[in-house]
């Protein structure tokens, strides 16, 4: 059972245009939502996390929105460049639980001039 | 600023072979966690230490893979009698342990097995 859904799976977007990947979650005690950048051959590297305490958190060009009701948050990258062509990840933790993190199946964003 | 550091980067190896890969995390991190990656997909949790000890398995962790963190510090993960569907990249994590820290990947080993 998947229980971080991402979308989409691929996105291309123009030089200085917002991206946007949206993620689900079904388990109502995950409490930890980071985002995780991939280049090709590199491990995953932290881009921006959230609590369900609040519901927006920005830095730089990257924002999370968070909605706890609906349980869904998403990553917006704001004038995007070519250098953030890479996989996305979403992920969820339970951070009493050990913080082991449930990632999503990635989006692979690519951004052209 | 020295990260998390593991080795090899890849391994090829014959079906049936027994492999090791070591991970060295960030020096004052006291939580480690290994990671297995296949092609197109996320990472999935196989394992993880807060310091020496072992709390959490996955089902994913078959009894032919063994991980340990003597004295807290480096650790090894070991996958005996390998098979091809033990091809993947295995990811190693690190982080202060503390509420909600953020976790910090290394590069990773890739395994091929032929």
């Amino acid at each position: 059972q998947q229980q971080v859904k991402q979308s989409p799976q691929s996105l291309i977007v123009q030089k200085g245009g917002i991206s946007i990947i949206n993620c689900a979650y079904e388990n109502t005690a995950f409490d930890y939502f980071p985002w995780y950048q991939q280049f090709p051959g590199k491990g995953p590297a932290l881009l921006i996390a959230i609590r369900p305490d609040v519901s927006e958190k920005k830095e730089g060009r990257f924002t999370i929105s968070f909605n706890k009701s609906a349980k869904q948050f998403s990553l917006h990258i704001m004038d995007s460049q070519p250098g953030d062509s890479a996989t996305y990840f979403c992920a969820a933790s339970i951070i009493g639980g050990g913080n082991k993190l449930t990632f999503g199946t990635g989006t692979q964003l690519k951004v052209e001039l | 600023d020295t990260g998390v550091s593991q080795n090899p980067r890849h391994k090829i190896t014959k079906r049936g072979q027994n492999v090791t890969f070591r991970c060295d995390p960030i020096s004052e991190h006291n939580r480690l966690y290994w990671y297995r990656q296949t092609l197109g997909q996320g990472p999935e949790f196989l394992t993880y230490f807060q310091n020496e000890a072992q709390l959490e398995k996955s089902r994913l962790l078959s009894d032919r893979f063994s991980a340990e963190r003597p004295k807290g510090s480096f650790s090894t993960l070991e996958i005996q009698r390998t098979e091809q569907g033990d091809s993947a990249m295995y990811l190693c994590a690190s982080s202060s342990g503390q509420g909600g820290q953020p976790q910090h990947f290394g590069d990773g080993t890739r395994l091929s097995i032929l």
